[in-house]
């Protein structure tokens, strides 16, 4: 199985703040990488796919970036709504999630 | 707009089977499979299994192969996900989620709200 790393694996950020998360697979996945935000208590949601597209009704502060073996989760200005896990997951074989970055206050 | 309803929370001793369904409303169609994912207390989320539409392919991770049967009916547009001889390990949160297009499959773009599963004797 390709394993998924990522970091940091919690952040504490202000509303506003340049947010930053990284994602490492174990061997090249070209580009098949999502995102997922999942709340407390809530299903996850996705959040970007095939690395740096995103869904209708994702708002454009969130950007993803890279190809190969290292991903980037961008969210531009952190507002209230964006306090939750992220994933990473990898679909170029059979999927694995990365462990999650927490993002609190 | 697609919704994925599940069934609801189960207990369970250990050694027994657990099933639990997934049933697609609104505009359902077109599907591209059917993902569970399920989500340990306090853990992060783990791929278990994905199953065609029309039940016509399958693929399971590796440590769920021969535990794990998932199905779909589609006259009722449910899918069934079972997990048998269960193990207090298996107490988690079990997510369907919907694949976002044919070459897409595991990219889960509509997820159920979960159905909660405790395994304790």
């Amino acid at each position: 199985d390709i394993q998924m790393t990522q970091s940091p694996s919690s952040l504490s950020a202000s509303v506003g703040d340049r947010v930053t998360i990284t994602c490492r697979a174990s061997q090249s996945i070209n580009v098949f990488l999502n995102w997922y935000q999942q709340k407390p208590g809530e299903a996850p949601a996705l959040l970007i796919y095939a690395s740096s597209s995103l869904p209708s009704g994702v708002p454009s502060r969130f950007s993803g970036t890279g190809s190969g073996t290292d991903f980037t989760l961008t969210i531009s200005s952190l507002q209230p709504e964006d306090f939750a896990t992220y994933y990473c997951q990898q679909t170029f074989s059979t999927p694995t999630f990365g462990p999650g970055t927490k993002v609190d206050i | 707009q697609v919704h994925l309803v599940q069934s609801g929370a189960e207990v369970k001793k250990p050694g027994a089977s657990v099933k639990v369904s997934c049933k697609a409303s609104g505009h359902t169609s077109p599907a591209f499979g059917i993902s569970w994912v399920r989500q340990a207390p306090g853990q992060g989320l783990e791929w278990m299994g994905w199953i065609g539409t029309y039940s016509d392919k399958t693929n399971f991770a590796q440590k769920f192969q021969g535990r794990l049967t998932m199905t779909i009916d589609t006259s009722t547009t449910t899918a069934y996900m079972e997990l048998r001889s269960l193990r207090s390990d298996d107490t988690a949160v079990y997510y369907c989620a919907r694949g976002r297009a044919v070459a897409e499959r595991y990219t889960l773009d509509v997820w159920g709200q979960g159905t909660t599963v405790t395994v304790s004797s």
